[in-house]
């Protein structure tokens, strides 16, 4: 089945720019999906993609698609302490099933 | 509009007793799913619905049940809880097969 792999940790300086990576297996994903979970709280959706979509900018956000290697990217620019949290990529499947990733928690450093 | 919401928000129980959560949710969704978080283990999708009195499995359905009597509610049943079922489970909802709404979580803890 679907396989959705993105990195457990990152750390970034406060006004840096994050980048977190996800691939998956899928190459008939429809929607890709990031979403953030703040601590003690349920998952929020932040973006989404459309698989014939190469890149999707909104305010600070950033994603990336390269459909041939599957590989999706969230690029956050200017990043705050307010970004600190977990990031889940997420990956529509054939089945119209989403896959989530283990999710990327990100540390702000000061 | 409340969106998602959960009851309870924590609970000890211990081993062998049952439980029910609940879910409501006043978007009008069809889709509904039950989520269990794990720490290094992600998001696992326990049940789902994809409209009222319907009913499926996830990946992880063992140990859980489900009902969908109503199309806001979306019930969790564990009929006899296991240490193994100690985590935060996330209820989620969705127009169609795209964006999922989540619920704040419920925090199990089973001894």
């Amino acid at each position: 089945g679907e396989d959705v792999e993105q990195s457990l940790f990152l750390s970034v300086r406060e006004g840096d720019s994050s980048v977190i990576n996800c691939t998956y297996t899928d190459s008939s994903s429809t929607y890709l999906y990031w979403y953030k979970q703040e601590p003690g709280a349920g998952l929020q959706l932040l973006t989404y993609i459309f698989s014939n979509m190469d890149m999707k900018q909104d305010q600070r956000l950033t994603v990336l698609l390269n459909k041939k290697d599957k590989h999706l990217s969230l690029r956050i620019a200017d990043t705050q302490t307010g970004d600190s949290a977990i990031y889940f990529c997420a990956v529509m499947n054939r089945d119209d099933k989403i896959i989530f990733g283990k999710g990327t928690r990100l540390h702000i450093l000061p | 509009n409340a969106g998602v919401t959960q009851t309870p928000k924590f609970r000890v129980l211990k081993t062998g007793q049952s439980m029910t959560l609940l879910c409501a949710q006043d978007m009008n969704h069809e889709y509904m799913y039950w989520y269990r978080q794990d720490p290094g283990m992600g998001l696992r999708l326990i049940h789902y619905s994809v409209g009222e009195g319907t009913t499926a499995k996830g990946e992880v359905p063992d140990g859980y049940n489900v009902s969908r009597l109503k199309k806001q509610n979306f019930l969790l049943g564990l009929e006899s809880a296991a240490p193994s079922q100690t985590s935060v489970y996330f209820c989620a909802s969705s127009y169609s097969a795209g964006e999922q709404f989540f619920g704040p979580g419920t925090r199990l803890t089973v001894l």
